[in-house]
């Protein structure tokens, strides 16, 4: 069974940083694309980013763009999302989801919220 | 950017089927995923590449695409049911995938 688990989420103060993990089994992680998508609260799904199986390709939203950085490291299974500058905008639960076309399965999600 | 237009809400009685849309430039020239999503879950896949359903999805759900309308049709619509539904491209011009704005099924 594929299964992903995101951890990381919490309060940070605008401005801040953060760094979300999704750590992933039941499959060869390597061999695919994964990403990170958000949902605002009460609002809808918003791609973030996405990264190659190998790493070498990332993937962005305009409205992370610089901000935002995504990596791997496949000998963990674990795929990261590196938050700097954090907005009020970018709170969201933070979904981590398998995949390049299509995104199956998703994670439970980790909560971010960015507030003083 | 790519915009992808779905009505907010659709309301239907059990039994009968729910057709939700989803607009885009040209839509039928990509292919086009679908995701319900109950509240307080995460999302999961109902239909990739247009018309297939994962497995596990029961065969009352079903799609299309063509021209400028990707479409998710839900058939003896039951109370379960009863979420939110998104649709999603890729879109190669930008490198970045695409969410419709999500559509409220209700069943009454």
């Amino acid at each position: 069974d594929v299964h992903l688990v995101e951890s990381g989420g919490g309060l940070v103060q605008p401005g801040g940083s953060l760094r979300l993990s999704c750590v992933a089994s039941g499959f060869t992680f390597n061999d695919y694309v994964m990403s990170w998508v958000r949902q605002a609260p009460g609002k809808g799904l918003e791609w973030v980013s996405a990264m190659t199986g190998s790493g070498d390709r990332p993937y962005y939203a305009d409205s992370v763009k610089g901000r935002f950085t995504i990596s791997r490291d496949n000998s963990k299974n674990t795929l990261y999302l590196q938050m700097n500058s954090l907005r009020a905008d970018d709170t969201a639960v933070y979904y981590c989801a398998k995949g390049a076309g299509y995104l199956d399965p998703w994670g439970p999600g980790t909560l971010v919220t960015v507030s003083s | 950017s790519y915009v992808l237009t779905q009505p907010p809400s659709v309301s239907v009685a059990p039994g009968q089927t729910a057709t939700i849309t989803c607009g885009g430039s040209s839509i039928g020239t990509k292919s086009v995923h679908w995701y319900q999503q109950k509240p307080g879950q995460a999302p999961v896949l109902v239909i990739y590449f247009d018309t297939d359903r994962p497995s596990g999805i029961p065969e009352r759900f079903s799609g299309s695409n063509s021209a400028n309308t990707a479409t998710l049709t839900i058939g003896r619509v039951e109370a379960g049911d009863e979420a939110d539904y998104y649709c999603q491209v890729w879109e190669s011009s930008s490198d970045q995938h695409v969410f419709g704005s999500g559509t409220k099924v209700t069943v009454l």
